[in-house]
């Protein structure tokens, strides 16, 4: 079965600093692994995904995130943050071979200090 | 990706209640999916909508309780059954349009008193 773990319930950065959330899977398959981000009362926002091939993966909003499996993990980072990027964060495993199911982790909540 | 949307937006019910949520996507799918989101906590899969056929629930959620139903490929409703106040949360439907991608609804957030 597969899990995930967000190390970091909330994370501070200043307007214009580096981000970094951090993400760690356990598969016993080769994982599809995802960030997802929640804006305060809406839904869920896919901002990348890796499945396959190249192992640094380019999202929305200046996002990029890397697969390291020697590591397991998959961290999100973005190098200057925006006051509009303050949200909740979740990364997100499934395998093809686990029907497509997603496996959430707890969520990160980012806040960006003017 | 798909466009999705839920209905209702948010509700207020009162306890022994029923409410039914309907997920409408743009496009025909194959895969739907209900999760809870619980307040303060991650998304947990309550069941797979299948079509034509009953859903698939997780360990933890029963039929009963969470009546589902898929007519066709575009459309699926969630009923949360003889509400108590812990099923007060944020319920989403997600569509799989590209292999194991899910794109997420707005979400219904239900409250009950």
């Amino acid at each position: 079965a597969q899990s995930v773990t967000q190390l970091g319930s909330h994370v501070s950065v200043s307007e214009g600093a580096l981000v970094l959330l951090r993400c760690n899977y356990s598969s016993s398959v080769p994982p599809y692994l995802f960030w997802y981000v929640q804006y305060p009362n809406q839904g869920l926002q896919l901002l990348l995904k890796y499945t396959t091939g190249a192992t640094l993966v380019k999202g929305i909003n200046g996002f990029e995130a890397e697969f390291k499996k020697s590591e397991t993990s998959f961290h999100l980072t973005k190098p200057s943050a925006h006051m509009s990027d303050a949200a909740e964060y979740f990364c997100a495993v499934s395998t093809i071979q686990g029907a497509q199911k997603l496996v959430f982790g707890q969520g990160t909540r980012l806040t960006i200090n003017p | 990706s798909a466009v999705i949307s839920q209905k209702p937006s948010r509700d207020i019910c009162q306890r022994g209640t029923s409410l039914t949520i309907q997920c409408q996507v743009d496009s025909q799918v194959t895969m739907m999916f209900w999760y809870r989101q619980q307040p303060g906590q991650s998304l947990t899969l309550i069941a797979t909508a299948n079509q034509g056929s009953e859903a698939t629930y997780e360990s933890g959620f029963v039929i009963d309780k969470f009546p589902i139903s898929r007519p066709n490929l575009t459309f699926s409703t969630l009923t949360v059954s003889n509400m108590s106040p812990e099923d007060s949360s944020i319920y989403l439907c997600s569509v799989e349009t590209d292999i194991g991608t899910q794109y997420f609804g707005p979400g219904t957030r239900l409250t009950v008193t």
